[in-house]
């Protein structure tokens, strides 16, 4: 069975600070992949980034960084020098061959950030 | 704006009421995903379509059900409606099918319904 953790429900840093949000899977296949999706307090979900198995090398997007890592099998992703309108839910998913590639997403992890 | 479309934006019915909610996936996507977030058990996947069939069940009541039309817009059905049933339900879409779908590009999510049970 795929498992998405996502240890942290809620964290809160003042203006500029680094969040780092932690996200652990668990899965049997080999080729999977795993996903980062942020909910503003609007509701809706938007896509952040896609990293398939295959692929460890990290990624940096701006402000965004992910650092993936199969060994321990992890998706971490960083938030560096927040701003107010990074507050959110971030959810990390997973999607593999065994659940035919439909997302399983973690529980969420609350980010506040203050001004 | 991801270009998944879903109406009605808000909904507040009674008990044992009957709802429709409606989805209009991205220009050239062929698959339709229906997620329910709610409070208890967060965001699970319900039910998928592709092409107009159906392709895949997940955690779906027996109350619940959808279809999914030639112009390929998706309908979701939630009858008996409960109090529980109060959520936000997602609508995505992808232009293929099973690992095809995530090869070539990630779902996108439209704006989601939510849904007042009282």
């Amino acid at each position: 069975a795929q498992k998405v953790t996502q240890a942290q429900t809620e964290i809160s840093v003042v203006e500029k600070e680094d969040v780092t949000l932690d996200c652990v899977y668990e899965t049997r296949d080999t080729t999977y992949y795993l996903f980062w999706y942020k909910q503003p307090p609007s509701g809706e979900l938007v896509f952040l980034i896609r990293r398939n198995s295959f692929d460890e090398q990290n990624e940096i997007s701006g402000r965004y960084s992910w650092n993936f890592q199969k060994s321990t099998s992890s998706f971490n992703f960083t938030i560096t020098a927040s701003q107010v309108v990074d507050s959110a839910v971030y959810f990390c998913a997973l999607s593999d061959q065994y659940n035919d590639y439909k997302l399983s997403f973690g529980a969420g992890t609350t980010v506040t950030v203050r001004a | 704006d991801s270009g998944v479309t879903q109406t009605p934006k808000h909904l507040i019915t009674a008990t044992g009421q009957r709802v429709t909610l409606r989805c209009s996936p991205r220009s050239g996507d062929l698959s339709v995903y229906w997620y329910q977030q709610s409070l208890d058990q967060g965001l699970q996947f319900l039910i998928q379509y592709y092409n107009g069939e159906e392709r895949a069940k997940g955690n779906i009541l027996e109350r619940f059900s959808a279809q999914q039309f030639p112009d390929l817009h998706s309908e979701l059905n939630l009858s008996s409606l409960e109090l529980g049933d109060s959520a936000l339900y997602f609508c995505a879409s992808s232009v293929a099918d099973g690992v095809r779908a995530l090869a070539d590009s990630p779902l996108h999510f439209g704006n989601g319904t939510r849904l007042t049970v009282t």
